[in-house]
C-alpha cells in the first residue's frame, strides 16, 4: 500500500526565504506527483504535476523535483512571500491503482 | 464560471441523522470527485464518476455512505445514519477530461478543481 509522508508538518520562516518542501513516498510505481495548495478553510489548488518520466517541473517561484527511484519529491519555493502561507500537500498516483495517496501536508506561515 | 459549489458550507447534526452533502460541478465538465479531509486519516478520494456514472467507489468507507449523481450539474453525498467518526470535511471537485492518471497523456496542467468543502460535525 502506497504510504506518502511530508517533511516537515510545519514551519514558519520570514519573508524573502527560500524553502524546500519535502515529500517522500513508498511505491516508486507512480504515474504521476501532483503539488497542491490549500488556504484555511479552503479546496485545493493545483500547482505542479510531474509525470513519471519527468525530473521537474517550474512555475513562476516554484520548482518540484522527482526522483522516482529514491521516492522522494522536493517542492521548492523561491523568495517567500507572505502570501505563500498555506498547507502544501503532494499527492501520487499508483500505478494500477487509479486512487490517489495525499500526504498530510507541510503547513507552512511567512511571516513580514 | 462560479467554480464547483458545495452546499452545505457547515453542517452539525446529531448521530443516527441522515445528512445529505450536495455539489454542482463546473459545467461541462465530466468528471466529478467526492472526497473527505481529517486530521487522522488526511484526505481520501471516496468515489468519483465519469458522465453520471460511479466508476470506483472503493474508497467508500461502508455501506452507510452512497453517492448519486442524477445529472451533469448535480450530485449528493448521503450518509444514513451518520455516525461521531464520520466528522470531517468533505470536498467535491470536478474536471473537464480525465484525470491524468487514467488517459495517462500529459498534460502539465491541473485537471480537477475543487469545491470549499462541507465541514461535518456529527455529535
Amino acid at each position: 500500500k502506497q504510504e506518502v509522508t511530508q517533511i516537515p508538518a510545519a514551519l514558519s520562516v520570514p519573508e524573502g526565504e527560500n524553502l524546500v518542501l519535502n515529500c517522500s513516498f513508498t511505491d516508486s510505481a507512480i504515474y504521476n506527483l501532483q503539488w497542491f495548495r490549500q488556504d484555511p478553510g479552503k479546496g485545493l489548488t493545483s500547482l505542479l504535476l510531474i509525470q513519471s518520466s519527468q525530473r521537474e517541473q517550474t512555475s513562476g517561484r516554484l520548482n518540484a523535483s522527482l526522483d522516482k527511484s529514491s521516492g522522494r519529491s522536493t517542492l521548492y519555493i523561491a523568495a517567500s512571500q507572505p502570501g505563500d502561507s498555506a498547507t502544501y500537500l503532494c499527492a501520487v498516483i499508483t500505478g494500477g491503482s487509479y486512487i490517489p495517496t495525499f500526504g498530510r501536508g507541510t503547513s507552512l506561515i511567512v511571516h513580514p | 464560471d462560479a467554480g464547483v459549489i458545495q452546499s452545505p458550507r457547515h453542517e452539525v447534526t446529531e448521530m443516527g441523522q441522515e445528512v445529505t452533502l450536495r455539489c454542482k460541478p463546473i459545467s461541462g465538465h465530466d468528471y466529478l470527485f467526492w472526497y473527505r479531509q481529517t486530521m487522522m486519516r488526511g484526505l481520501e478520494l471516496l468515489i468519483y464518476f465519469n458522465n453520471n456514472v460511479p466508476i470506483d467507489d472503493s474508497g467508500m468507507p461502508e455501506d452507510r455512505f452512497s453517492a448519486k449523481m442524477p445529472n451533469a450539474s448535480f450530485s449528493t453525498l448521503k450518509i444514513q445514519p451518520s455516525e461521531p467518526r464520520d466528522s470531517a470535511v468533505y470536498f467535491c471537485a470536478s474536471s473537464f477530461e480525465p484525470p491524468l492518471h487514467l488517459s495517462g497523456r500529459g498534460a502539465g496542467e491541473e485537471t480537477q478543481y475543487f469545491g470549499p468543502g462541507t465541514r461535518l460535525l456529527v455529535l
